[in-house]
């Protein structure tokens, strides 16, 4: 149990366009996400924490009008890269956790791997 | 704001052979939980083994246990018998509840296991 997917899993858009990442929790419901930046052989840094029903909070550094978090349901929160560039590629990871207080465990999507030519 | 910190940016160990990976980190805080993340080569992230602050008693998962050292700050990660498959990017990771479920992560180490 406690599944979460992302999609895609690769994708690759013009210098400009607009680019939305989705994450889904498969088998529960996750009242709260998070949404990580990964560039190669470094750390996983957290972008925003995603809540359902209210707005995202981002984290300091981040652009929040150009990473917009949207947190829709109980199983689905999506990412999506405004105006990208080429330094935005980089891999993109979610987590979510149960939505008990007794579980503190979260739990990653495979990640996006988003390529801005 | 706490720090985890990972000193080791890659290791080597033999297959069948025992590696220890090391993790300090930095709170003023009493409750907290600690976890090992496993990163293979497919990037996703695999927890390994998590420890409880208010638990002495050190974690466990099969070939994997931890070292916890609460005063000291320190929670090492030793895997037993290692296996090719254990090749990957570990990550230390600290958590408390209080703080939004937050995960904060050391740089990691890149562990090869060669045969």
């Amino acid at each position: 149990g406690a599944v979460v997917s992302q999609h895609p899993s690769w994708v690759i858009c013009k210098s400009g366009t607009s680019v939305k990442i989705e994450c889904r929790s498969l088998d529960f419901q996750a009242t709260t996400m998070f949404w990580y930046r990964q560039f190669p052989k470094q750390s996983l840094m957290l972008m925003a924490t995603s809540n359902e029903g209210s707005k995202a909070t981002y984290e300091q550094g981040v652009e929040k009008d150009k990473f917009l978090i949207n947190h829709a349901s109980l199983t689905l929160s999506t990412l999506t890269v405004t105006s990208a560039h080429p330094e935005d590629s980089s891999f993109y990871i979610c987590s979510a956790n149960l939505p008990s207080t007794a579980s503190y465990e979260q739990y990653f999507g495979p990640g996006t791997r988003l390529t801005v030519t | 704001a706490q720090t985890v910190t990972q000193s080791q940016p890659e290791m080597s160990v033999q297959e069948a052979e025992t590696v220890t990976l090391s993790c300090t980190y930095d709170t003023s805080e009493n409750n907290y939980y600690l976890f090992w993340y496993k990163q293979p080569p497919s990037r996703q992230m695999i927890l390994v083994i998590r420890q409880e602050a208010y638990k002495q008693q050190n974690a466990t998962e099969n070939r994997f246990s931890v070292n916890f050292q609460k005063a000291a700050k320190s929670f090492s990660l030793k895997i037993s018998d290692s296996q090719l498959g254990d090749t990957a990017m570990y990550f230390c990771a600290f958590m408390k509840r209080e703080y939004g479920n937050k995960l904060v992560f050391g740089a990691g180490t890149i562990l090869r296991v060669k045969s």
